[in-house]
């Protein structure tokens, strides 16, 4: 156990809708990263957040957005879904400072299947 | 960005077997981990490793980072290691770049 927790475990939903995964990092952790997991796309990082405010962005998609709240947890924003976006969305944190880098240590994942 | 290379692409060991992975670069990094994919899913983390050599039980890692590589070794495997197991790296900060992961089978 990472220590990393997420909700829910497994998601279905239809084309179209908007849909919330939440990420709560290890006790003491101030980042907190997203990553999908797709067959054709492999593993991708989406966004990096630090202590409260926005530290790095990847491909993520318009549709989708992200924020992290005062007390550290971290929610991923999905709109307009489409069948592509079926995923495994994966949750990391570090103990993190702005600029150096150290272990990120993931959580179980969101299986989003998108019907 | 980086471009991360990992072979094999597929690995069949026999239990009680020893392997290496590797992990190519196409620029230098300040941040590596290695990771563990088990069955059901879950990413676990087993090195990070920038530079130099660690060791934890069975399993060890070298990154060689002036010629932009890094190797997992695993020795006397045992069925419990089988997964899939990636590399990934960043040039700065902690957005890290994953290869596209050696797909281990260990049979006993």
């Amino acid at each position: 156990d990472s220590g990393v927790t997420q909700t829910p475990k497994h998601l279905i939903t239809a084309t179209g809708q908007r849909v919330t995964l939440r990420c709560s990092p290890r006790s003491g952790d101030l980042s907190v990263y997203w990553y999908q997991q797709s067959l054709d796309q492999g593993l991708q990082f989406l966004i990096q957040y630090y202590n409260g405010e926005e530290r790095a962005k990847g491909n993520i998609l318009e549709r989708f957005s992200a924020q992290q709240f005062p007390d550290l947890h971290s929610e991923l924003n999905l709109s307009s879904l489409e069948l592509g976006d079926s995923a495994l969305y994966f949750c990391a944190s570090s103990v993190g400072s702005r600029d150096s880098t150290d272990t990120q240590y993931f959580g179980p994942g969101t299986r989003l299947t998108v019907l | 960005g980086i471009q991360v290379e990992q072979s094999p692409p597929d690995l069949i060991l026999q239990e009680g077997a020893n392997s290496t992975l590797r992990c190519n670069f196409s620029d230098s990094v300040n941040n590596l981990q290695w990771f563990h994919q088990n069955p059901w899913g879950q990413l676990i983390n087993l090195f990070y490793i920038p530079s130099g050599t660690k060791q934890n039980g069975r399993l060890s890692a070298t990154t060689v980072a002036t010629e932009r590589y890094s190797l997992l070794y695993i020795s006397s495997s045992q069925t419990t290691d089988s997964g899939v197991y990636f590399c990934a790296g960043a040039k700065y900060g902690n957005k890290l770049v994953f290869g596209a992961g050696t797909i281990l089978r260990v049979k006993s």
